[in-house]
């Protein structure tokens, strides 16, 4: 039973273009949730999506950042425009619904460096 | 506004003490308390969690302790080795919503 899988490991982009990071959620987990680490600092919340809905986006700025998670295939996160302040590492974790005990595991993320 | 609040920054320990990490909450509508260990390049790994209804939980050596009243949780390392050196976060969510974390506990182990 794979865990979650999130790539690329490590992605490179420069100022002013787009990066796309995948998130595929255990298998049977239906709810995925972002994250961004910055260094020595904790995991701030990004978005949290079901298939095909958005339920909480609070945590994602409005501009040039955006979330889906399609009934077929894994979840994207999509960074238009990068800028040196998107540098960070980015996490994702899934569960297989949002009440009882219900834990979350996360992927060995993604960390994104914009020169 | 931070909904978990998480103290120490760091803490460093000689081998085979007993690290205490503890957190706080506002929310009483949360009801599920995990904590997750991270190693540098690594994800968050899931090691303990607690629901509200139980005041401590216990695996391996490490142990979980519930405040309820207090709104307050505290995760222990028993014989802490080396190999714990990691930093650990605390989570509190509530069913529906997304998990809210804390800032992180950096924690070494002195052999």
């Amino acid at each position: 039973n794979a865990g979650v899988m999130q790539n690329p490991r490590h992605l490179v982009r420069r100022r002013g273009q787009e990066a796309r990071l995948r998130c595929s959620p255990m298998k049977g987990h239906s709810h995925v949730y972002w994250y961004r680490q910055l260094p020595e600092e904790g995991l701030k919340f990004m978005v949290y999506l079901q298939k095909e809905n958005i339920i909480d986006e609070s945590g994602m700025p409005k501009e040039r950042f955006s979330a889906e998670f399609p009934k077929e295939g894994p979840s994207i996160l999509r960074i238009q425009q990068v800028v040196r302040g998107d540098s960070a590492a980015y996490f994702c974790a899934s569960s297989r619904r949002t009440g009882g005990d219900t834990e979350a595991f996360f992927g060995q993320g993604t960390r994104l460096t914009v020169v | 506004q931070q909904q978990v609040k998480q103290s120490p920054q760091s803490l460093i320990v000689q081998k085979g003490g007993i690290p205490i990490i503890n957190c706080a909450y506002e929310n009483t509508a949360f009801d599920y308390f995990p904590w997750y260990q991270q190693f540098p390049g690594k994800g968050p790994a899931l090691l303990i969690a607690i629901r509200p209804d139980v005041s401590e939980k216990k695996e391996g050596r490490f142990t979980i302790s519930f405040n309820k009243s207090a709104k307050q949780f505290s995760l222990h390392i028993m014989d802490s080795q080396p190999g714990d050196s990691a930093t650990y976060f605390c989570a509190a969510r509530r069913a529906g919503n997304q998990f809210y974390f804390g800032t992180g506990t950096s924690l070494t182990v002195i052999p």
